[in-house]
């Protein structure tokens, strides 16, 4: 059975960059039909796509975010990785790294981890 | 892009069925037929209920089903239980490998 686990540091100080790694377990990163995406939600505030990644390297990013954001893919450790730079208070969230199915006949986030809590203070 | 619009709550009495609405745009819900739902319970992460529309996938209940008329889908939760009480996403490709989220509506079960 899938299961994504993100990892990284908690806690980032103001205007330094957020970095994040979601390890792909019981399946294969590289599979076809698969993009990967990391999603992050303010506390009390709702889902917000930041960006997707397919196993070849292949980017796309949420325009409001893209300046700062850069998704990274590692197959031969199962990972992807998210970083976000420029970092304030207002990036403080629990960001979760998905699985997103993207067929013609099923495109959405259907395995999610269980996301992490990455404060921004000093 | 703009999040979708979803009502900030609705409610409905265990039996009860509850419609969800979420209104996007030409661009995103009216554009592709790849709106999905998500329910999310407090300090969860978000599981799919259902994609394209009007899918659901496996293990999902039966009494989860979802709609779209022109720029807007719906998710309509029929029998309700205790358990569904939750938050519940709606998501919409928005072209270019782009997706947008609404910003969830908390359905309490009376």
């Amino acid at each position: 059975q899938l299961q994504l686990q993100e990892s990284g540091p908690g806690l980032v100080k103001p205007s330094e960059t957020l970095s994040l790694t979601c390890t792909v377990s019981g399946g294969s990163i590289s599979s076809s039909s698969y993009y990967w995406a990391w999603i992050r939600q303010p506390p009390g505030k709702g889902l917000e796509w930041i960006g997707s990644i397919y196993y070849s390297g292949s980017t796309y990013y949420n325009p409001s975010l893209k300046s700062r954001v850069t998704i990274s893919v590692d197959t031969s450790k199962n990972q992807f990785s998210l970083k976000l730079s420029s970092v304030t208070a207002a990036d403080t969230a629990v960001y979760y790294c998905a699985r997103c199915q993207y067929t013609t006949s099923w495109r959405a986030f259907d395995i999610w981890g269980q996301g992490t809590m990455v404060t921004v203070s000093s | 892009q703009s999040a979708l619009t979803q009502p900030r709550s609705v409610s409905g009495s265990p039996g009860q069925s509850v419609t969800i609405s979420c209104t996007g745009t030409s661009s995103d819900v009216g554009g592709y037929n790849y709106v999905s739902w998500y329910q999310q319970h407090p300090g969860k992460a978000p599981k799919l209920m259902i994609y394209d529309v009007d899918k659901r996938p496996s293990g999902v209940p039966d009494r989860f089903s979802g709609s779209k008329s022109g720029n807007t889908a719906s998710l309509t939760i029929s029998g309700l239980q205790a358990e569904d009480e939750a938050d519940y996403y709606c998501c919409s490709y928005a072209g270019s490998y782009i997706w947008v989220f609404g910003g969830g509506t908390k359905l309490t079960v009376l």
